[in-house]
């Protein structure tokens, strides 16, 4: 089936530590996001990727870190320096960022720290 | 001011009721609308694209008005499997970026 897939569901970790999380696509989209979500709140843009090899800062940017080394690929690092890392992480891709293109999502990633 | 807004609610109501959800977007250069329904604890869902002209999907409606700058949600004869948070998402091409409101949160009780 096609889709994106979010690797881990749920993951601890330990403050200064850095952690990865793995989103994969094979809807062949050019796009893909990340966003965060912390309870009860809205979602907000992390990172975006229009193409492989290319990716702009959304609007909390600091503290996390992406690649985009494949199409169907675009993990995001939470690193030390995220101060609250705490919250449910969303990948997400689209055919294009232009006008018309749906957003889908993966089913999530749930990090907390301990 | 936030370039989405939309009224977190919540709205109760009882099955069967109509509701009626507004979102509003700052940037008149934003040139594509949608509604998304998200469950608790779950990923954002597609419910309905948003045309100019307004658009229906049986017990919903949606509804786009560019000189105020607001889209709408209708919802009829709600269920009770209609509880949900509603997300409004405005694509602005030229930034490369769709903006999520925070939602607006519908319980549907008995």
């Amino acid at each position: 089936d096609g889709g994106i897939t979010q690797s881990p569901k749920y993951l601890f970790r330990k403050e200064g530590q850095n952690v990865t999380l793995s989103c994969e696509q094979n809807l062949n989209h050019d796009a893909m996001y990340w966003y965060r979500q912390d309870p009860g709140q809205g979602l907000r843009l992390i990172y975006y990727s229009q193409i492989v090899n290319d990716f702009q800062k959304g609007d909390i940017a600091e503290g996390y870190s992406v690649s985009r080394e494949k199409k169907e690929s675009f993990p995001l690092t939470v690193t030390s320096a995220q101060k609250n890392p705490t919250a449910f992480y969303l990948c997400a891709s689209s055919l294009h960022t232009d006008s018309g293109n749906t957003i889908y999502f993966g089913e999530g990633s749930w990090l907390t720290v301990v | 001011r936030k370039e989405v807004e939309q009224d977190p609610g919540p709205f109760n109501v009882p099955e069967g009721a109509t509701v009626a959800f507004n979102c509003t977007y700052s940037n008149s250069a934003s040139q594509s609308f949608f509604w998304y329904r998200q469950d608790c604890r779950k990923e954002p869902k597609l419910l309905m694209s948003v045309y100019s002209s307004g658009n229906e999907d049986g017990r919903f409606t949606a509804q786009l008005n560019r000189a105020s700058q607001y889209i709408s949600l209708l919802i009829r004869d709600s269920k009770l499997s209609d509880s949900a948070t509603y997300l409004c998402v405005v694509l602005t091409t030229n930034a490369g970026k769709s903006t999520f409101g925070d939602g607006t949160t519908l319980t549907v009780k008995p």
